[in-house]
């Protein structure tokens, strides 16, 4: 298995929902990410975790939650979300941290505040 | 910070041409630096990486070039075809152990024309 695998495809969530976001990998990574893209932007890094902690958070508001229950599984809960925080939500793991060996991205989950 | 610079944001050629894609980053630092592919609503996807022990590297079509003094490198992309009209998005990380994900680019919107 050499894919990372997000749920669900397309999420549409008013602002005073709690929804997650869920990302599986079977590749023996240890280094999972979150990455949030708007459109005809780069994506831009939220969070990282190194070996199941929490390594890197980017000032990310605390509506967003992410839990990494084990070294497959990372989400992302969602609370009170903004319009602006429709967006595409990017999972990536690699071997490393850094981007090292076999950094790999999900297909993303497409997610809209209304 | 790690910050990467990317141009041209839109580069037209004609199909059979040839395309170059240049980017700067700022922290000495990064030693690894890869390129992604993006079509409209999917996943970015890797299409060649260099590391900062090597100057240049090769994947058929596609050469990737590092110049570590003055940080910046570079995507050559030879005989265009229609199938490489995307986004392009370059990224640069520090591999090495410190625990950060990968900085891009704002990415070039290249446009084969037949």
């Amino acid at each position: 298995d050499t894919e990372v695998t997000q749920t669900p495809k397309h999420l549409v969530m008013g602002m005073t929902n709690k929804k997650s976001l869920k990302c599986e990998q079977h590749m023996g990574h240890r280094a999972m990410y979150w990455y949030k893209q708007k459109a005809k932007k780069p994506p831009e890094l939220m969070f990282v975790y190194s070996y199941e902690k929490l390594s890197i958070n980017e000032s990310v508001p605390s509506r967003f939650s992410p839990e990494c229950p084990n070294s497959s599984l990372l989400n992302l809960h969602l609370h009170a979300l903004q319009p602006e925080d429709s967006a595409l939500y990017l999972c990536a793991s690699s071997q490393r941290t850094g981007g090292g060996l076999g950094y790999t991205f999900g297909s993303g989950t497409r997610l809209t505040v209304v | 910070g790690e910050n990467v610079e990317q141009h041209p944001s839109t580069l037209s050629v004609q199909e059979g041409d040839s395309a170059v894609i240049k980017c700067t980053y700022s922290d000495s630092a990064s030693n690894y630096f890869p390129w992604y592919k993006q079509e409209l609503g999917k996943r970015p996807q890797l299409i060649i990486d260099i590391r900062s022990n090597v100057g240049e590297k090769k994947d058929q079509r596609i050469a990737v070039t590092l110049n570590k003094t003055a940080k910046h490198f570079s995507l050559h992309i030879t005989e265009t075809q229609p199938e490489d009209s995307a986004v392009y998005f370059c990224a640069a990380s520090n591999s090495g152990g410190g625990a950060d994900g990968l900085t891009f680019g704002k990415g070039t919107h290249l446009i084969i024309q037949p």
